[in-house]
């Protein structure tokens, strides 16, 4: 079974909209660890919003926030007021356990493209 | 801070000879490293994970013959892939955990695109 599903291949926004981008992760531990990156098309993996499983509070970063549905097992990425550099690949990414040493597993992303 | 370089950033070789890549952190001393792959249009999937000082854990399927992992010092890891074959043409992503502050931050490098011909 798919770890963290990403089911958007490809979403569409206007300039200055918000945006959600869907993640549902499976995970059988109580310890678990949600992440978002953005990949632009030169390629390098640039951190977003980190989102732990015993946080009561939705992660916020600036224009970035997690809507985090424990019960669910969902962690969508809200980006408001879209600017046209966020159109790039969105991956959400799950760390079973606390661990820093606990591995990494990425979902297969969201193509986001903003429009003016 | 926290800066993670790779080099090179793409390397074309031809079929049958290996490659290394770096990778480098380089204003924090790293303890782990991972090393990741992604094919055109697809998601990143983990290699190995590399600690300094000690072998690597590769991921299942990963042939670790093939891609040799040498974790020497607490800022460098390198990958070397070995024969390397058309197959292997990918983006080769590392990433580097500090050994100190935030305990979820894994830091990416740029990535190194690898072409076999």
């Amino acid at each position: 079974a798919q770890k963290i599903t990403q089911t958007q291949p490809g979403m569409f926004v206007q300039e200055k909209e918000a945006v959600t981008l869907d993640c549902t992760y499976d995970t059988s531990d109580q310890s678990y660890g949600l992440f978002w990156y953005k990949q632009p098309s030169s390629g390098e993996m640039i951190f977003l919003i980190y989102q732990g499983s015993y946080d009561e509070q939705n992660a916020t970063e600036g224009r970035y926030s997690l809507n985090f549905q424990k019960a669910r097992k969902s962690a969508n990425l809200v980006i408001s007021a879209s600017q046209l550099g966020d159109s790039a690949m969105y991956f959400c990414a799950m760390r079973e356990g606390l661990g820093n040493t606990d591995k990494l597993i990425f979902g297969t992303g969201t193509r986001l493209q903003v429009f003016p | 801070g926290a800066v993670v370089s790779q080099h090179p950033s793409w390397v074309i070789c031809k079929s049958g000879t290996s490659v290394k890549i770096e990778c480098r952190s380089l204003d924090f001393q790293a303890t782990t490293m991972f090393w990741y792959r992604q094919f055109p249009k697809q998601s990143l999937m983990l290699m190995a994970t590399s600690n300094e000082g000690s072998k690597a854990t590769y991921e299942q399927g990963v042939e670790k013959d093939k891609f040799l992992i040498n974790h020497a010092s607490l800022t460098l890891s390198t990958l070397t892939v070995t024969s390397a074959h058309p197959e292997d043409s990918s983006f080769y992503i590392c990433s580097a955990l500090p050994g100190t502050g935030i305990s979820y931050e894994q830091y990416f490098g740029p990535g190194t695109r690898l072409t076999v011909t």
